[in-house]
């Protein structure tokens, strides 16, 4: 059975910094394309950014508005995703979620909610 | 950035009656490799979004076939053949032929 479980949701001040985690397993997670989206309270989804596996180059792609200020990053090792996100906004509060797949988001962690408020 | 919009935002259903949803992209979602990658997702109360669709009519793995999508190019349709108590809530759609991935602003299923 496919899980993600994201971690590190808290609430910081604007300015901050965070470093969220999604633990997967379920599937082989080293061939595996991940992406994070996000969601503001009561609104719709944004896409925030997609690592392609290791085998495939590892590269990132980020929404434009969000690139420079978050990272996404891997270890196959522990099967585990990271966003580091630098520089907080109040317009980053969201539940960020991790989801798995190339072409769509196959699957979804239950997601990790991020305030950022002084 | 291709914009995905959704039609209508708020759908009142009976139930065992159909539903159906459009979402029209700003530009054609066929992929340099000939794939069309457009999703639905549907997002319970409460709960984290799930796939029920992808490439515009592959039903994911578990949705119920009374689940269809189809369409193609720039207009997509998710259609619910009888609609049921657990299908309230929000349909997505989503394009990933293209960065950044949009998604559509959301339809609201609710029961009249």
């Amino acid at each position: 059975e496919v899980q993600l479980v994201e971690s590190g949701g808290d609430l910081v001040k604007p300015g901050g910094s965070l470093r969220l985690s999604c633990a997967a397993s379920g599937f082989t997670f080293n061939n595996a394309w991940m992406n994070w989206v996000r969601q503001a309270p009561g609104k719709g989804l944004e896409w925030v950014g997609r690592i392609k596996s290791k085998t495939e180059g590892g590269t990132t792609d980020y929404a434009a508005p969000l690139k420079g200020r978050f990272t996404i990053s891997r270890d196959d090792s522990e099967n585990t995703l990271y966003l580091q996100m630098n520089s907080l906004e109040t317009e980053d509060t969201a539940v960020y979620y991790c989801t798995t797949g190339r072409g769509s988001c196959y699957y979804w962690g239950q997601g990790t909610l991020v305030t950022v408020s002084s | 950035d291709i914009v995905m919009t959704q039609t209508p935002l708020s759908s009142p259903v009976t139930l065992g009656q159909p539903a159906s949803i459009s979402c029209r992209s700003s530009q054609s979602l066929v992929h340099s490799d000939g794939n069309t990658y457009l999703s639905w997702l549907q997002q319970r109360p409460g709960q984290p979004p799930r796939l029920l669709i992808y490439e515009i009519s592959n039903r994911f793995s578990g949705v119920p076939d009374r689940f269809s999508g189809s369409g193609a190019g720039t207009d997509f349709t998710l259609k619910i053949s009888r609609v049921e108590v657990e299908d309230v809530g929000v349909y997505y759609c989503m394009q990933a032929t293209q960065f950044p991935y949009t998604f559509g602003q959301g339809t609201k299923l609710e029961i009249k």
